[in-house]
């Protein structure tokens, strides 16, 4: 069974940094390419980053553009977005998602919440 | 680029048909053939129900179908049960490897 769990969400302070993790199970990781996806509150989803098997190829959405950065270790079945100079409408959950046959996410985890606020 | 436009809920009798449409642009919706629809529980993960714009994944009833004319997509649910409850959301990709997402259509069940 395909899953996907998040991590690292919480409260951070405008201009704060959080870094976001998403474990994988239940298929080989290293084969798929993987975006995150938000839904701030009562709106809804946004792209925000795609990274390919190998990581060496990557997009932003123009909202986050030079202030997160999307990685992945395939040893560890893990992906991750490092978020910086955080803003209050960066407010969100995040989700992982993987990119599987003719759809861009075709399996989600849960999300972990990300709340920027002084 | 702007979010596709879905309207705001659509309302059904068990066993009645609803439909969503999907509306975007000749840059997203009506360029590509790449429109996928997803269930949402909320605080549960979203649910891939259509890709490519009419094909379903294993494992999602037949009850669920998409079409596309022009720049606007589509989602039916004929037949509808109470667990199709929830809000939907399309997204089209957008060139240059981008996805924009529509606004979202909460399904309710009569």
């Amino acid at each position: 069974e395909v899953q996907l769990v998040e991590s690292g969400g919480g409260l951070v302070q405008p201009g704060g940094s959080l870094r976001l993790s998403c474990a994988a199970s239940g298929f080989t990781f290293s084969s798929y390419e993987m975006n995150w996806v938000r839904q701030a509150p009562g709106k809804g989803l946004e792209w925000v980053s795609y990274i390919s098997t190998s990581g060496s190829t990557i997009y932003y959405a123009d909202s986050v553009k030079g202030r997160f950065t999307i990685s992945r270790d395939n040893a560890k079945n893990s992906l991750y977005l490092q978020m910086n100079s955080l803003r209050a409408e960066d407010t969100a959950v995040y989700y992982c998602a993987r990119v599987g046959v003719g759809s861009p996410f075709d399996y989600w985890g849960q999300g972990t919440l990300v709340t920027v606020s002084s | 680029q702007s979010a596709l436009t879905q309207p705001r809920s659509v309302s059904g009798s068990p066993g009645q048909s609803v439909t969503i449409s999907c509306t975007g642009t000749s840059s997203d919706v009506g360029d590509y053939n790449y429109v996928s629809w997803y269930q949402h529980h909320p605080g549960k993960a979203p649910k891939l129900m259509i890709y490519d714009v009419s094909k379903r994944p294993s494992g999602v009833p037949d009850r669920f179908s998409g079409s596309k004319s022009g720049n606007t997509a589509s989602l039916t649910i004929s037949g509808l049960q109470a667990e199709d409850e929830a809000d939907y959301y399309c997204c089209s990709y957008a060139g240059s490897i981008s996805y924009v997402f529509g606004t979202g259509t909460k399904v309710t069940v009569l």
